[in-house]
């Protein structure tokens, strides 16, 4: 159980354009989800938590206004990515959790490529 | 913020000998989580400690967690290749909000 599906597994998009990534709790429903960065080699970088009906709470220094997330049901958020630039490209995982204090399920992420 | 250090980067051993990764955070925490990420994957949930003190095993992963649940440590005994990959520790503050992940200690092992 707890099946975290995120689409698409990688994308390629031109310097200006928006890319959507979309993450659904398969077979439990999430009220929060978490989208995070990872750069090669690198840790997970939390970008945002987004909630269900709600606006998405995010961190210091991540721009709401570029990654805009919208969190329309309990088994789907998504990120966009808009008017993309090259430094954009990484590696985005997003995660839910049954309850506020078990472990997270993590998509298996999207690579985006930026040219 | 909360911050949580992780140590060492990366690791080297020979298949058989035994591996240890630290995790610090600078808060006290709820509970710590451990998460192993292969080459190319996403990461995966090993366990969550929650007690002070705990100690839990699973074959020959062996997960601390300290008794002013700041720290925590994962001892591999007698690693094989198959154990290669990153190692996160995460931790969760009080309040319950998002995990916050340490650097990950990647690990290698040669036969």
């Amino acid at each position: 159980g707890a099946v975290v599906s995120q689409h698409p597994s990688w994308v390629i998009c031109k310097s200006g354009t928006s890319v959507k990534i979309e993450c659904r709790s398969l077979d439990f429903q999430a009220t929060t989800m978490f989208w995070y960065r990872q750069f090669p080699k690198q840790s997970l970088m939390l970008m945002a938590t987004s909630n269900e009906g709600s606006k998405a709470t995010y961190e210091q220094g991540v721009e709401k206004d570029k990654f805009l997330i919208n969190h329309a049901s309990l088994t789907l958020s998504t990120l966009t990515v808009t008017s993309a630039h090259p430094e954009d490209s990484s590696f985005y995982i997003c995660s839910a959790r049954v309850g506020g204090w078990s472990p997270l399920h993590f998509g298996n992420g999207t690579r985006l490529t930026v040219t | 913020g909360q911050q949580v250090m992780q140590i060492p980067q990366y690791q080297h051993v020979q298949e058989g000998e035994d591996f240890t990764t630290y995790c610090n955070s600078s808060t006290t925490l709820s509970n710590i989580q451990w998460y192993k990420q292969r080459p190319g994957g996403h990461p995966v949930f090993l366990i969550q400690l929650v007690k002070s003190g705990e100690v839990k095993k699973q074959k020959r992963l062996t997960f601390q967690f300290g008794e002013a649940k700041k720290n925590s440590s994962l001892h591999i005994t007698a690693t094989q290749t198959t154990d290669v990959g990153t190692y996160f520790c995460a931790g969760q503050d009080q309040a319950g909000t998002a995990l916050i992940f340490g650097k990950g200690t990647t690990l290698s092992v040669s036969s």
